[in-house]
């Protein structure tokens, strides 16, 4: 089956770093999406990976390794506004998003 | 980024009423667009698929004569929940894809049921 998971909640400080792990089965991959969704909107696109390496835009960075099936979504400079949900979705073979269940990132002053 | 769009934004109707939802790209031709639904502290459920002028591909467990989709056009698509009941309240969201990878997302629509 196919699968992606990334840990349900993390708390960091503002101003400070944090990193969003998500480790990922498919069949298949052509990308992984990172999106942003704060309470009660749809989401926003932040980045999509589709070969090996680190790409960053401005505060935020993404990373991926598709011999491990896994990629991360840094965070820096937080701000309290980045408090919300951050999903990670990888596109099949397909061509169909598979969506992980999001992280729900709570930043603390 | 591209643009797509949604309406109603928030829509309250009575038990047994049918709700249309309307998705529009509006600045590119969609060819393929998706419906979600995302219930409260959840991740986004994918509903169906839709091209342009052929039948809509629903994911398992969804009642394609309860919510029905016609994607009319490369630039609409709309969602039509018939005879909606509470459980159908939820956040429906569309997103739509150029035949690029990246899919853009409408603001979503919350339905309430009363």
């Amino acid at each position: 089956g196919q699968n992606i998971d990334q840990p349900t909640e993390m708390t960091a400080t503002e101003g400070a770093i944090v990193q969003i792990n998500c480790t990922y089965q498919t069949s298949g991959f052509n990308g992984l999406f990172w999106y942003q969704q704060h309470a009660g909107e749809a989401p926003t696109f932040l980045s999509y990976n589709v070969l090996d390496g680190l790409e960053e835009k401005g505060r935020f960075s993404s990373f991926l390794s598709r011999s491990k099936g896994y990629s991360y979504l840094l965070l820096k400079e937080l701000q309290m506004k980045d408090s919300a949900s951050y999903l990670c979705a990888v596109l099949d073979s397909n061509y169909q998003l598979i969506w992980g269940a999001g992280t729900k990132l709570i930043i603390k002053p | 980024g591209a643009v797509v769009s949604q309406h109603p934004s928030r829509v309250i109707c009575k038990s047994g009423t049918s709700v249309k939802i309307e998705c529009r790209s509006l600045d590119f031709q969609a060819t393929t667009m998706f419906w979600y639904r995302q219930f409260p502290k959840q991740s986004l459920m994918l509903m169906a698929t839709s091209n342009e002028g052929s039948k809509a591909t629903y994911e398992q467990g969804v009642e394609k004569d309860k919510f029905l989709i016609n994607h009319a056009s490369l630039t609409l698509s709309t969602l039509t929940v018939t005879s909606a009941h509470p459980e159908d309240s939820s956040f429906y969201i569309c997103s739509a894809r150029s035949g690029e990878n990246e899919q853009f997302f409408g603001p979503g629509t919350r339905l309430t049921v009363l």
